[in-house]
């Protein structure tokens, strides 16, 4: 199956300050991206659909001004999370979608805002 | 409005035996249903999927039914192993989206095997 890298796998940051996450295809071409986060004890929860050259479609309830997405390549989207504060702390993972339909996953990326 | 339900949080199943995870859906435009496993810390890992034209699907120990009239999917491992220990979750997704489509989650079983 496909291979998808997340970078960082954790990270720890200041309250208000931007961190970004990246994700990147690494053996396959990937159009559409798909970001997701999951609370603990929670279900994963579909963020935002990431494409390749224009804007990224977000799920109801999430606000696309605090998490900025850019996928510049067919090969990387980055997530940005601007001004975090402690509510989003949480655990966010990228997908890319194979020819079959499954989802290839990141390692994922644990932040935590202190 | 949760569309995939996984109502058991917990499961416990003795080594060697059939471990089953039980997955319910509401949405009647899903045609495509996975089953991924998620050990803490990690993103979940691919492990067996079924489209709605089939009612069955195998692939070694793992075997995923679709109760398409029921709304109902169940994964089943046989025989159960220390290594299965983890959440699994079950997604589902409308394949005519052509793979452009995210994927809806239950909010994962954690399957407990015991030696």
């Amino acid at each position: 199956g496909a291979v998808v890298s997340q970078h960082p796998s954790w990270v720890i940051c200041k309250s208000g300050t931007s961190v970004k996450i990246e994700c990147r295809s690494l053996d396959f071409q990937a159009t559409t991206m798909f970001w997701y986060r999951q609370f603990p004890k929670q279900s994963l929860m579909l963020m935002a659909t990431s494409n390749e050259g224009s804007k990224a479609t977000y799920e109801q309830g999430v606000e696309k001004d605090k998490f900025l997405i850019n996928h510049a390549s067919l090969t990387l989207s980055t997530l940005t999370v601007t001004s975090a504060h402690p509510e989003d702390s949480s655990f966010y993972i990228c997908t890319i979608r194979g020819m079959n339909t499954e989802a290839f996953f990141g390692q994922g990326t644990r932040l935590t805002v202190v | 409005d949760q569309q995939v339900k996984q109502n058991s949080p917990s499961l416990s199943v003795q080594e060697g035996r059939i471990s089953i995870l039980n997955c319910d859906y509401t949405n009647s435009m899903f045609d495509y249903f996975l089953w991924y496993k998620k050990y803490p810390a990690e993103g979940p890992t691919f492990l067996i999927s079924i489209s709605s034209i089939k009612d069955k699907n195998e692939d070694g120990r793992f075997t995923v039914f679709l109760n398409k009239s029921a709304k109902h999917l169940s994964l089943h491992i046989v025989p159960s192993q220390p290594g299965d220990s983890a959440v699994y979750f079950c997604a589902a997704s409308r394949y005519s989206g052509g793979g452009a489509d995210g994927l809806t989650f239950g909010k994962g079983t954690h399957l407990i095997i015991q030696p």
